[in-house]
């Protein structure tokens, strides 16, 4: 979705190197959310921000952290990167409406991160 | 743990045919459900969503059915097209209120001119 959008696209990096993928949307939204994804794996959930002052782990947040600069920008950082962490990475985002509470998140193109 | 898994991983079929993607859910909790599209060196994106007090719902050319008995979620895909192949991914929301969605593995469909 183009109102999502990630940096970088694609990242090669080594071992013990700190890592800042940067995600940005355009959609108003309140919600975003880091996912990372693995081959038979599907998407797990690291980290949610609910507001600017509002930060969740996820399931797997292990060896992560987030910022959530603005309500258009949350970043997520490894600080020092592993191999194990070589995956796809998803930034999404979804609104909180009123008369209903759930919304489908929007995806942006995600970042392909290699750790050697 | 609770979890949500696909019966199949890959499914292949006839241009023109209908398609059926199946998810188990395990969750008896969850009230929420999406069933995702993943394009190749794409993100997911949304096609049709279904909340647990309704059984069926239909969008242009999905349908989506929901068995809570079983604890079952299906996706189907009228008159399958070259452009419908792709990763599907159901996701149920297993946070309550605080709405966090849990993705299944997903399945793999390859639609054959």
């Amino acid at each position: 979705d183009a109102d999502v959008t990630q940096t970088p696209r694609n990242r090669i990096t080594k071992t013990g190197k700190r890592i800042m993928l940067e995600c940005s949307q355009t959609k108003g939204h309140d919600r975003m959310y880091w996912y990372r994804q693995d081959p038979g794996l599907g998407l797990r959930l690291i980290y949610y921000s609910f507001d600017v002052k509002d930060i969740n782990k996820g399931e797997i947040s292990d060896g992560y952290s987030v910022s959530r600069q603005a309500q258009a920008k949350f970043s997520l950082s490894l600080e020092s990167a592993i191999p194990n962490q070589t995956a796809l990475y998803f930034c999404a985002t979804s609104d909180q409406d009123g008369l209903r509470s759930y919304n489908e998140q929007f995806f942006g193109p995600g970042t392909r991160l290699t750790v050697l | 743990g609770e979890s949500v898994g696909l019966h199949l991983p890959t499914l292949s079929v006839q241009e023109g045919d209908n398609s059926i993607i199946n998810c188990a859910y395990s969750n008896s909790a969850s009230d929420y459900f999406i069933w995702y599209k993943q394009e190749s060196g794409k993100g997911p994106q949304f096609i049709i969503d279904i909340r647990s007090n309704m059984d069926k719902r239909q969008g242009q050319r999905v349908t989506v059915l929901l068995n809570k008995t079983v604890k079952h979620l299906s996706l189907q895909i009228a008159a399958t097209q070259p452009g419908d192949s792709a990763v599907y991914f159901c996701a149920e929301n297993s946070g309550g209120s605080n709405y966090k969605l849990t993705f299944g593995k997903g399945t793999l469909l390859t639609v054959n001119p």
